[in-house]
């Protein structure tokens, strides 16, 4: 089945050890948005590619680094962790948003991440 | 900046009571809304969404949400929940300026008894 596959799915880290997560997707989706997720509350936009263009929101830490090589895959750096960066990670994609109920998400199960 | 509200943090019903989870969202121009689900264990679905057209929408499982202009809410509902509708349920609008950005709310764990 077509889906977006986010690994690992669990990641223990250490204060300032980087870390890595990878999504990738086999819906041929344009857009891929990585999104942060604290306990109780919002998920929070960190970035998103349409295709290669690159869109960082204006409150994301410098921390948070991101890679598209290709359509199929997107990864999440985090250069340095902090305490403050445990958070589940969730990548999500979508189509075109110019074609008909592009408005839709897909997401990934998630990455949760536990900085220690 | 446009955010999305939900009103409760925890809901916990019985089997056969009726749910309805608020949530209004603050942008005064044309919005895309959505409820998604994430069951225990799993990613988040989309259980309905709103674009234009009867602002009474339905979607899977049951669930409908209505969605008033006046109020800037988009509330959820079900007349008769179900032990499998315990879930984490979030409300989610569309941003415009594209790219389907989505800002959600904080979401409404729902707890159903048997």
């Amino acid at each position: 089945d077509a889906m977006v596959i986010q690994n690992p799915r669990y990641q223990v880290t250490q204060f300032g050890k980087p870390v890595t997560l990878s999504c990738s997707q086999t819906l041929n989706h344009n857009v891929m948005y990585w999104y942060q997720q604290k306990s109780s509350q919002a998920q929070k936009l960190l970035f998103h590619y349409y295709d290669k263009d690159f869109n960082n929101e204006a409150d994301t830490p410098d921390n948070f680094q991101s890679r598209r090589p290709n359509t199929s895959f997107c990864f999440l750096d985090i250069r340095s962790p902090g305490l403050g960066d445990t958070a589940m990670y969730l990548c999500a994609t979508s189509r075109d948003p110019r074609e008909t109920g592009a408005n839709v998400l897909t997401f990934g199960a998630g990455s949760r991440l536990t900085v220690l | 900046a446009q955010s999305v509200s939900q009103h409760n943090h925890h809901v916990i019903l019985s089997e056969a009571a009726s749910l309805e989870l608020g949530c209004n969202y603050s942008y005064g121009g044309t919005v895309n809304l959505f409820w998604y689900v994430q069951y225990p264990g799993q990613h988040l679905q989309l259980l309905l969404k709103y674009f234009s057209g009867d602002p009474l929408v339905k979607g899977i499982k049951g669930f409908e949400a209505e969605f008033i202009k006046s109020k800037f809410s988009f509330n959820l509902r079900k007349p008769s929940v179900q032990w499998s509708d315990t879930a984490e349920y979030f409300c989610a609008v569309n941003a415009p300026g594209g790219y389907n950005k989505l800002i959600f709310g904080a979401g409404t764990r729902l707890a159903v008894h048997p």
